[in-house]
């Protein structure tokens, strides 16, 4: 079986530019959610979607947005990029909302913003 | 708050010498604490799930604990191949967005 699948593996945006990161869960995952990881800290909640909804949202700005598609597969984008937003963007697939037990995370997507 | 606060930030250790990394957090009910192994420039791996105090999961050469406000990853003769950054998470049982809260992480790495 597949695992969680994102792309790009990196990317590298200018400040103001906008970027997409995808995402495909495992098969039979209903449940994605998103995560920035800063060099040397821990992953940061930024969304949770269920069946095509948003189930959660960390404290991040409206530049911030995702969605979920009927095939369960997400795109996280973000606006107006700012050098601060330079992280390792994570995808964690599970089978529901509620519970992380079988969460698993994708290699993630290496954002550099210059 | 809920928080979670992971130490030490690195550890040292020779092949075969073993220790334990601690995970304190702060949270108002636990439904979870989690703990993921994180190798550079990759996705957290899943390694154990602890839900009451006095649970314990063992998993090859790491061993998991958890009280009501700490929970420990005993690793026992470790090998070169077990270094990697040691995540712990934990999900509060009144988080309505089902978030995981992360500590910073313990990088450990043990020499051959």
């Amino acid at each position: 079986d597949a695992g969680v699948t994102q792309s790009p593996t990196h990317l590298i945006k200018t400040r103001g530019q906008h970027v997409t990161l995808r995402c495909s869960p495992i098969s039979g995952h209903k449940s994605v959610s998103w995560y920035q990881q800063v060099l040397g800290q821990g992953p940061q909640f930024i969304f949770q979607y269920y069946e095509k909804e948003e189930r959660g949202r960390g404290n991040f700005p409206d530049r911030f947005s995702a969605r979920q598609f009927p095939n369960y597969s997400s795109e996280l984008n973000v606006n107006a990029l700012l050098l601060g937003d330079s992280a390792l963007y994570l995808c964690a697939s599970s089978l529901s909302a509620q519970s992380y037990t079988e969460a698993f995370f994708g290699q993630g997507t290496r954002l550099t913003v210059v | 708050e809920d928080q979670v606060t992971q130490s030490p930030e690195a550890l040292r250790l020779q092949e075969g010498e073993s220790s334990s990394l601690n995970c304190s957090y702060t949270v108002s009910g636990l439904r979870g604490l989690f703990w993921y192994r994180q190798d550079p420039g990759k996705g957290p791996e899943f390694l154990f799930t602890l839900y009451s105090a006095g649970e314990e999961k063992e998993k090859e050469r790491l061993k998991a604990t958890l009280t009501k406000k700490e929970s420990f990853l005993h690793i026992t003769a470790p090998k070169p191949e077990d270094s990697a950054t040691y995540l712990c998470a934990v999900q509060a049982a009144g988080d309505s967005n089902y978030q995981l809260i992360w500590g910073a992480g313990t990088k450990l790495i043990i020499k051959p």
